[in-house]
């Protein structure tokens, strides 16, 4: 069985950075697409970008281009996503999902539990 | 990017009700159309994928249709553990993908 356990929770300061850790076990992590995405309190989900671990080439959300990274280690099977120059509108719960395709079409079959990051002077 | 849309953004039922959910794209998406469901503090769950592919484990009270712009999932007989927000997401623009506003089903 898959699963993506995620980093704990951080409180970070505006401008600051932060990188979550996401690290896979029970599957092929080389071969499958991480994606991140986030949920601010009460509101919905929107991606910021994936990585296909194998290739170590992501993709990012316009929005976000320039200000987040996301990097694997494949001796861990770990995804990681970092974010710079916070502010509290960075203030989400950021999860990991593995991206699986059938007849050509891509969906989030597996989760991490989420890591709350709250930005806060 | 492509926006998508759902209504309600709410519903009060229950148990044992029928439930439809529609989801809108701004522009075709084909069947490229999955649906979650997320109960407070969780990460989302897959329900169906694909427009109507029923995933693994996922209770047959759930069902999805749809192709082009306009969708729907339906939940035939809603049970206790299915009051939650249902989220749809689009993958046609993949790597670009949206997912909708959510709609948030409770307890009438």
């Amino acid at each position: 069985q898959v699963q993506l356990v995620q980093s704990g929770a951080e409180v970070k300061k505006p401008g600051s950075s932060v990188k979550v850790s996401c690290k896979s076990s029970g599957g092929t992590f080389s071969s499958y697409v991480i994606s991140w995405v986030r949920q601010a309190p009460g509101q919905g989900i929107e991606w910021m970008g994936g990585i296909i671990p194998v290739f170590g080439t992501a993709n990012y959300a316009q929005k976000f281009q320039g200000r987040v990274t996301i990097t694997t280690d494949g001796s861990t099977d770990t995804a990681y996503m970092e974010l710079s120059s916070l502010t509290s509108e960075d203030t989400a719960v950021y999860y990991c999902a593995r991206e699986a395709v059938t007849r050509g079409v891509n969906y989030f079959d597996y989760w991490g539990q989420g890591t709350l990051v709250t930005v806060s002077s | 990017d492509i926006q998508m849309t759902q209504s309600p953004s709410s519903l009060s039922a229950s148990v044992g009700d029928r439930v439809t959910i529609t989801c809108r794209a701004s522009q075709s998406i084909n069947s490229y159309l999955n649906w979650y469901q997320q109960k407070p503090g969780k990460a989302p769950k897959l329900l169906i994928f694909a427009a109507s592919s029923l995933q693994s484990g996922v209770p047959s009270r759930f069902s999805g249709s749809g192709s082009g712009t306009d969708f729907t999932l339906t939940i035939s007989s809603l049970q206790p553990e299915d009051f939650a927000t249902y989220y749809c997401q689009q993958s046609y623009s993949t790597p670009r993908i949206t997912f909708g506003p959510g709609t948030k089903v409770d307890i009438k």
